[in-house]
């Protein structure tokens, strides 16, 4: 079965603009997290939606935002970027969430400039 | 909330040797335990995971175990290849599913032929 897809894979934005991520999950699962990657910071979550809601959330600024759409799609926004938001953002899904380990996509490559 | 320490954040050993990583959590509630493995340039994957019930898990060279008394669990790779070389990261999740997810921050492992 299809894995979890993002798109786009890589994006270049200018500072103070907006970007929108997308991440369509494992047919089935309910659950999609999203996270973000640095070398410097590591794996970082940034919020959990589940059936539409959003379950958890990180330690993020309100300039991160998400949704989750009633065929669990999710898409994540960033607005008014800065140069540190230059990382690769991770999409993942699992069935019912954290207690069965997540399925990851291969991930945004947004650079900020 | 959780907080997970991963150690080493780097680790080289000759082909053939084993590879001991070890993470050490906080919240006594966790009772999940996955293992991802995220080559270079590429996803994270979900390598082996355990519950608090079971203090060992082993899947072909790889291993983990769970000591719940000292909140540390470790991966154990045996009889280690070139292919290995990746990062490793170890998560901590609290019963429920409805809390955030806590990566360690992960540990460089190379192989060296």
């Amino acid at each position: 079965k299809a894995g979890v897809t993002q798109t786009p894979r890589y994006l270049i934005k200018t500072r103070g603009q907006q970007v929108t991520l997308s991440c369509s999950p494992i047919s089935g699962h309910r659950s999609v997290s999203w996270y973000q990657q640095t070398p410097g910071q590591g794996l970082q979550f940034l919020f959990e939606y589940f059936s539409e809601t959003q379950r958890n959330k990180g330690n993020f600024p309100g300039r991160f935002s998400g949704r989750q759409f009633s065929n669990s799609r999710s898409e994540m926004n960033v607005s008014t970027l800065e140069l540190g938001d230059s990382a690769l953002y991770l999409c993942a899904s699992s069935a019912t969430g954290h207690l069965y380990g997540y399925t990851f996509g291969s991930g945004t490559r947004l650079t900020v400039v | 909330g959780e907080n997970v320490e991963q150690h080493p954040s780097t680790l080289s050993v000759q082909e053939g040797d084993s590879a001991v990583i070890k993470c050490t959590y906080s919240d006594s509630a966790s009772n999940y335990f996955p293992w991802y493995k995220q080559e270079l340039g590429k996803r994270p994957q979900l390598i082996i995971d355990i519950r608090s019930n079971v203090g060992e898990k082993k899947d072909q060279r790889i291993a983990v175990t769970l000591n719940k008394t000292a909140k540390h669990f470790s991966l154990h790779i045996t009889e280690t290849q070139p292919e290995d070389s990746a990062v490793y990261f170890c998560e901590a999740n609290p019963s429920g599913g409805y809390q955030k997810v806590t990566f360690g921050t992960g540990t460089k492992l190379q192989v060296i032929p």
